[in-house]
């Protein structure tokens, strides 16, 4: 296992335009988040999914955020109309629902998706 | 007031100092703690969890009061590869085992 990956590492678009980002996270994991994070702030949680539900999405940042998890495995973040203010990293989490607590539930992060709007 | 404070610093200490740093957090209901530890444009990694007991690994010890909703983490004998931004962390309870991170705290170890 190669722990959680994100696509693409890098992301540079246009203000307007949509962006999608995928993560593969642990495969024996059935929980997923995602988190933006600024400069200088922590991990601002998204939304979450146990398997394929999404089970907390009030705190995605406007109706231009979605996020799928469509088989329970991979997801996507997508972000339409795309505002300079969307520049940030993207970071996506797995853990298990099964690992126990002293070990972090298990949280592991991807490496994230640094998105810039020009 | 914010779920989580931490001081941004950042904490400038010499190598082989001890170093402390605190973090409030505001729901009572919080249950599980946690120090992450971030390099520069890297993603957070577990650096230890927090128990009511008082926990240590190696160098670092992590405390947690519940009556004053803090936690803390100790570095002792400082070294460079120490430098790095720590995170605290707290899951709520309700079963959403949802992390919400504080702003993290910046640590830089000189020699």
């Amino acid at each position: 296992d190669t722990g959680v990956s994100q696509d693409p590492r890098h992301k540079i678009t246009k203000r307007g335009q949509n962006v999608t980002f995928r993560c593969d996270p642990i495969s024996e994991h059935n929980r997923l988040y995602w988190y933006r994070q600024t400069l200088g702030q922590g991990p601002e949680f998204l939304t979450y999914f146990q398997n394929e539900a999404q089970l907390e999405k009030s705190r995605l940042l406007s109706d231009r955020f979605s996020a799928e998890r469509p088989k329970g495995s991979f997801s996507t973040l997508e972000i339409q109309r795309t505002e300079q203010g969307d520049s940030a990293m993207y970071l996506c989490a797995s853990s298990s629902s099964s690992r126990p607590r002293d070990r972090g539930y298990g949280y592991t992060f991807g490496s994230g998706t640094r998105l810039t709007v020009v | 007031r914010k779920e989580v404070e931490q001081d941004p610093g950042p904490f400038n200490v010499p190598e082989g100092a001890t170093v402390a740093f605190n973090c409030t957090y505001s729901n009572s209901a919080s249950q599980s703690f946690f120090w992450y530890r971030q390099d520069c444009r890297k993603e957070p990694k577990l650096l230890m969890s927090v128990y009511s007991s008082g926990n240590e690994d190696g160098r670092f010890t992590a405390q947690l009061n519940r009556a004053s909703q803090y936690i803390s983490l100790l570095i002792r004998d400082s070294k460079l590869s120490d430098s790095a931004t720590y995170l605290c962390v707290f899951v709520s309870s309700g079963g959403s085992y949802i992390p919400t991170f504080g702003r993290g705290t910046s640590l830089i170890v000189h020699p």
